[in-house]
């Protein structure tokens, strides 16, 4: 068990194009989060999946984006037509059960839009 | 839920305590947290606290909690240069998105040799 993996650690991107995130969490952990850091503000939740299932979304999350964990498993965020406000760290979490304690962070992926 | 306040900059010297102070404004939180995030890395849960508590210790950590005035502060007694990070108020809320966390903006704590 090597915690929350993210990937890629770093991404730099054309105004326009597209990208997609990937997280593999916890292998035993069935809820899966992300957030959206940017500069010098605190994570914001974007979007819960208990399972396959994408049970919240943050309004947050534009039409432009698109998250998927079509097993259960390792779950990737899409970003469509990217723009500049979408530069931020994005990060995935996961935890098992109902348990307050056992949110495991990964260490996230840096977007720049440029 | 959407209101974690916490100031953003506190300097310390090294062996000195340092206090991170937090307020938030939703009665309904059931669990209070600190995350400690260093640069570059994710968010490392350092301590929580159940809303029903007053105080809880944890080794160089001491949380406590004033339901009555919704402020939550960490100290971390005998500050090392290690300490130095940003740190993290969170909460979750009953009734919320289960494991929704919100976060404050954060503190920059700066510990000085």
């Amino acid at each position: 068990d090597t915690g929350v993996s993210q990937n890629p650690r770093h991404k730099i991107t054309k105004r326009g194009q597209n990208v997609t995130f990937r997280c593999d969490p916890i292998s035993e952990h069935n809820r899966l989060y992300w957030y959206r850091q940017t500069l010098g503000q605190g994570p914001e939740f974007l979007t819960y999946f208990q399972n396959e299932a994408q049970l919240e979304k943050s309004r947050l999350l534009s039409d432009r984006f698109s998250a998927e964990r079509p097993k259960g498993s390792f779950s990737t965020l899409e970003i469509q037509r990217t723009e500049q406000g979408d530069s931020a760290m994005y990060l995935c979490a996961s935890r098992l059960g109902d348990t307050e304690l056992g949110y495991t962070f990964g260490s996230g992926t840096r977007l720049t839009v440029v | 839920g959407e209101d974690v306040e916490q100031s953003l900059f506190l300097s310390v010297r090294e062996g000195d305590s340092s206090v991170i102070n937090c307020t938030y404004t939703d009665s309904s939180s059931t669990y209070l947290y600190w995350y400690k995030q260093e640069p570059g890395a994710g968010l490392q849960l350092l301590t929580y606290i159940f809303s029903n508590m007053d105080m809880k210790q944890d080794q160089r950590l001491t949380v406590l909690l004033n339901k009555k005035d919704k402020h939550l502060s960490l100290r971390i007694a005998d500050t090392q240069t290690g300490d130095s990070a940003i740190y993290f108020c969170a909460e979750s809320l009953r009734g919320s998105t289960l494991g929704r966390l919100y976060f404050g903006r954060g503190t920059q704590l700066t510990v000085w040799p």
